[in-house]
């Protein structure tokens, strides 16, 4: 089971914003950068976020990151048909000694 | 660019061993970590473990320890997963990717590799 808990879908219509959380823990999220992948279907997952709120070069920004305290969000505005993936957060855990990913959110543009 | 391809999909009988190839290619090989990550169909993503191409220094968690095992052939930059006392329940793609100090980025391709009796 994961440790980084996300609401199993969210959904908006084209041109409207989605917020996606990941809730954690201090020894995850608390003291961890954490980094959020996009997941097309049937694809392998995609470098969205990094280090919290960071866009790799090619990610447009409608896609922001933020964190506080044990918790991280991901916005997407200007809500586009191409943004209906599945997304996921992950973080490094220092009492797992793992990395930990996000149950993991289904977006669905309406 | 940097890229991770991966070997082909894998049926194997439970109890037996596979082993995932990934190979790097448009960065230099020992730079970067390399992670696996699983995903069994329709659930989410399970981390496996990483390994560092130039130590060879390994982490793995904690569900498969004893059971996986990462190396390498830096020579040929080509990163190896060796899972075994395959169960149904390993049933899953692996995917391979390219960890620090990079983030995760890129992912191969995934392998799909079926347990079956």
């Amino acid at each position: 089971q994961s440790v980084l808990t996300q609401p199993p879908s969210a959904s908006g219509a084209p041109g409207q914003r989605v917020t996606i959380s990941c809730s954690g823990g201090p020894s995850n999220i608390g003291n961890n950068a954490v980094n959020w992948f996009q997941q097309l279907p049937g694809t392998a997952p995609k470098l969205l976020i990094y280090i919290n709120n960071e866009r790799p070069s090619g990610v447009p920004d409608r896609f922001s990151g933020s964190k506080s305290g044990t918790s991280a969000s991901l916005a997407i505005s200007g809500l586009q048909s191409e943004d209906e993936a599945d997304y996921y957060c992950a973080a490094w855990d220092d009492s797992l000694d793992s990395h930990v990913f996000g149950t993991g959110t289904k977006v669905t543009v309406l | 660019q940097v890229q991770l391809v991966q070997s082909g999909a894998e049926v194997k009988k439970p109890g037996a061993s596979v082993k995932v190839s990934c190979k790097a290619s448009g960065y230099t090989f020992t730079t970067y970590d390399i992670n696996w990550v699983r995903q069994a169909t329709g659930q989410g993503l399970e981390w496996v473990g990483w390994m560092n191409p130039n130590s060879g220094n390994t982490g793995y968690a904690q569900k498969f320890q004893g059971r996986v095992t990462l190396t390498r052939d830096n020579a040929i930059t080509t990163a190896y997963m060796e899972l075994s006392d395959l169960r149904s329940d390993d049933t899953a793609v692996y995917y391979c990717t390219r960890g620090r100090p990079s983030n995760f980025d890129p992912w191969g391709q995934g392998t799909l590799v079926t347990v079956s009796s």
